[in-house]
């Protein structure tokens, strides 16, 4: 009940395309949902979050889409670039709880 | 500037040796946490505090301990009975759990290594 599952573990993108990573909750209590970026030896950094009463948030060339009813997510990188390079971690949060993916580590080839 | 502060950013321990991790913050956030990160292994709670003079336990507590004194740091502490402490630490603090969910900010983290 408590797992958030995140796909796939990496992900080998073309500059230019588009990068799609995936998660899966199974609490329907969550009711925030926030991707965090990390590069290698940083700490993660807050990128896009949503609420469930939207289902999709666009900022820049980060799209999140949400399916309340599958309890499914997904980041969507348009014109990927060789600076988005990172481990990217979904989760899913309520109060003082939240639960993180497992991280997909992106790498954009140039 | 405003933001959360862990040092070292690198130690070494040997083993049965305590050290404890340093973290501060100056955002005026209530909430603090610890967590672990393996490779592979996501983020791994393992403790976080509400208020001054209180801190509850994560996912993975054993061989860790903390305490709370100022609203602005939370230090950790890896003890001896940490069986494997190798890892990479990370705090985050929040404005309040409580009334609803606040985003988590992180700090750079503490990579420490066992000899």
């Amino acid at each position: 009940q408590q797992q958030v599952k995140q796909s796939p573990q990496s992900l080998i993108v073309q500059k230019g395309g588009i990068s799609i990573i995936n998660c899966a909750y199974e609490n329907t209590a969550f009711d925030y949902f926030p991707w965090y970026q990390q590069f290698p030896g940083k700490g993660p950094a807050l990128l896009i979050a949503i609420r469930p009463d939207v289902s999709e948030k666009k900022e820049g060339r980060f799209t999140i889409s949400f399916n309340k009813s599958a309890k499914q997510f997904s980041l969507h990188i348009m014109d990927s670039q060789p600076g988005d390079s990172a481990t990217y971690f979904c989760a899913a949060s309520r109060d003082d709880k939240i639960i993180f993916g497992k991280g997909t580590r992106l790498h954009i080839l140039p | 500037d405003g933001g959360i502060t862990q040092s070292p950013k690198y130690l070494f321990r040997k083993e049965g040796q305590n050290v404890t991790l340093s973290c501060e913050q100056n955002l005026n956030h209530d909430a603090m946490y610890w967590y672990r990160q393996d490779p592979g292994q996501g983020l791994r709670l393992i403790y976080y505090s509400q208020i001054v003079n209180d801190f509850q336990k994560g996912d993975i507590a054993e061989g860790y301990s903390v305490s709370r004194e100022k609203k602005e740091s939370f230090p950790l502490t890896v003890t001896s009975a940490q069986k494997n402490p190798t890892a990479f630490y990370l705090c985050a603090s929040s404005i309040s759990t409580s009334g609803g969910t606040d985003t988590q900010y992180f700090g750079p983290g503490t990579r420490l290594t066992v000899l």
